[in-house]
């Protein structure tokens, strides 16, 4: 079955950076797009941008795009999203996600990174 | 950029009961990328409904999806206690990408 397994959370200084791994288990790794969606405490969910596990290429949705890098590790099927220059507001739960198909829904979710920023 | 607005921000409602939940776009979103998400509290949210109408694995068939344009609607007919949590739709468009809408909280009465 499909799992994605995230790393634990992380406390971080305002101006610091953090880097959150997703592993993938029980389907091909480079076969479908990984998004990561990020949930403020007590809001909703905002996309972030996705990762083509296959060649690497990103998209990132315009509010991170200079503050995140998505990049993948294919020899352990693993997805990583680092976000610059933290700032309170920052303080969230990162989750990963898996792209279906050609309907782009996400199937499959991480359990979610809490990251606080606080100094 | 597509804005989603979810109503009602709040539903309150009984077991046994129907939920009528909308989602609206600012603009025409392709039906087949239209998406309804339940999220309770500290899980990741799970996939309803994709295709606007398309349950995905797993979801009972309380669960069903409708509309099409700008207007979409989330009706879970009979309403179980595990029901009560939030919703939220999703649509896909070249940019800026992915949007969610702000969810609808849903509540026993």
């Amino acid at each position: 079955q499909v799992q994605l397994v995230q790393s634990g959370a992380e406390v971080k200084k305002p101006g610091a950076s953090v880097k959150v791994s997703c592993k993938a288990s029980g389907y091909t790794f480079t076969g479908q797009y990984m998004h990561w969606v990020r949930q403020a405490p007590g809001q909703g969910l905002e996309w972030m941008g996705w990762i083509n596990p296959n060649t690497g290429g990103t998209k990132y949705a315009q509010k991170f795009q200079d503050r995140v890098t998505m990049t993948r590790d294919t020899s352990i099927s693993t997805a990583y999203m680092e976000l610059s220059r933290l700032r309170s507001d920052d303080t969230a739960v990162y989750y990963c996600a898996k792209e279906e198909g050609i309907t782009y829904e996400f199937g499959h979710w991480g359990q979610g990174t809490l990251v606080t920023v606080s100094s | 950029e597509i804005v989603l607005t979810q109503s009602p921000g709040t539903l309150s409602l009984s077991p046994g009961e129907r939920a009528t939940l909308s989602c609206r776009a600012s603009q025409s979103v392709s039906s087949s990328y239209l998406a309804w998400y339940q999220q309770k509290p500290g899980q990741a949210p799970r996939l309803l409904i994709y295709g606007a109408s398309r349950r995905a694995t797993g979801i009972p068939d309380r669960f069903s999806g409708s509309g099409s344009g700008t207007d979409f609607t989330l009706t879970i007919s009979r309403l179980e206690p595990e029901d009560f949590a939030v919703y939220y739709c999703q649509q896909y468009g070249n940019s800026p990408g992915h949007t969610f809408g702000q969810g609808t909280k849903l509540e026993i009465k």
